[in-house]
């Protein structure tokens, strides 16, 4: 099992639209978790971080943590074409509080 | 500038030559790491410094790879005989110190023909 797993997708939503990106963790140690963005050619930019339960909110993007499920998702609302790109998980460790585990990522669309 | 910045951003080299890959912080971040992204492989933890002390090496593939960082700045990966299967892009990132977000720069794209 992979240590951080998304749907690969893609995903595909018109815009305006709420865009609901998950992702699971197995290592319960997992304390903090990002979403970084990646356009194609890109590198990831870092969109979001939350390190407790529950919802933490920046403009149009929701990061969610529960920590029970050891479950991660990101919502988008409003989406836009320019939000079009591929989505990275990445969790980090409490004890080694350093080195990120990515997903593969889930690649997002969004139609005009 | 204000971001990660590395460098080259392209290089192309014939196997089994070295080749060394820079990377420079943003000014006052005292953690550094490098990041590996292949084609369907994901990003990959290659090594992680604090300061100029590499705590972390579990992640370089092989023995070929090497990593200094001087000066608790600027960074550099160098790859010996170099292979294809280390075509890929590497990725620096930083951070104000461990556990705080790691902001990327653009990489490097290497290619071995």
């Amino acid at each position: 099992q992979k240590e951080v797993e998304q749907n690969s997708g893609p995903l595909s939503v018109p815009e305006g639209a709420i865009a609901s990106l998950n992702c699971t963790y197995s290592d319960r140690g997992s304390q903090s978790f990002f979403w970084y963005r990646q356009y194609s050619g890109k590198s990831p930019e870092l969109i979001m971080f939350i390190y407790s339960n529950g919802d933490k909110e920046d403009g149009r993007f929701t990061a969610q943590l529960n920590k029970a499920s050891q479950y991660v998702s990101l919502l988008i609302r409003d989406s836009q074409p320019s939000d079009s790109a591929t989505y990275l998980c990445a969790g980090m460790k409490g004890g080694s509080n350093y080195k990120l585990t990515f997903g593969k990522g889930t690649l997002l669309t969004v139609n005009p | 500038g204000a971001g990660v910045s590395q460098s080259p951003s392209n290089k192309v080299t014939e196997k089994g030559k070295d080749v060394e890959l820079r990377c420079d912080p943003i000014s006052g971040h005292t953690a550094l790491y490098w990041y590996r992204q292949s084609l369907g492989q994901g990003l990959e933890f290659l090594i992680y410094f604090q300061g100029n002390s590499a705590p972390d090496k579990s992640g370089l593939p092989s023995d070929r790879f090497s990593a200094e960082r001087t000066g608790g700045s600027v960074s550099t990966l160098t790859i010996q005989r170099t292979q294809q299967e280390d075509s890929a892009v590497y990725l620096c990132a930083s951070s104000w110190g461990h556990n705080q977000p790691q902001h990327f720069g653009d990489g490097t794209r290497l290619s071995i023909l």
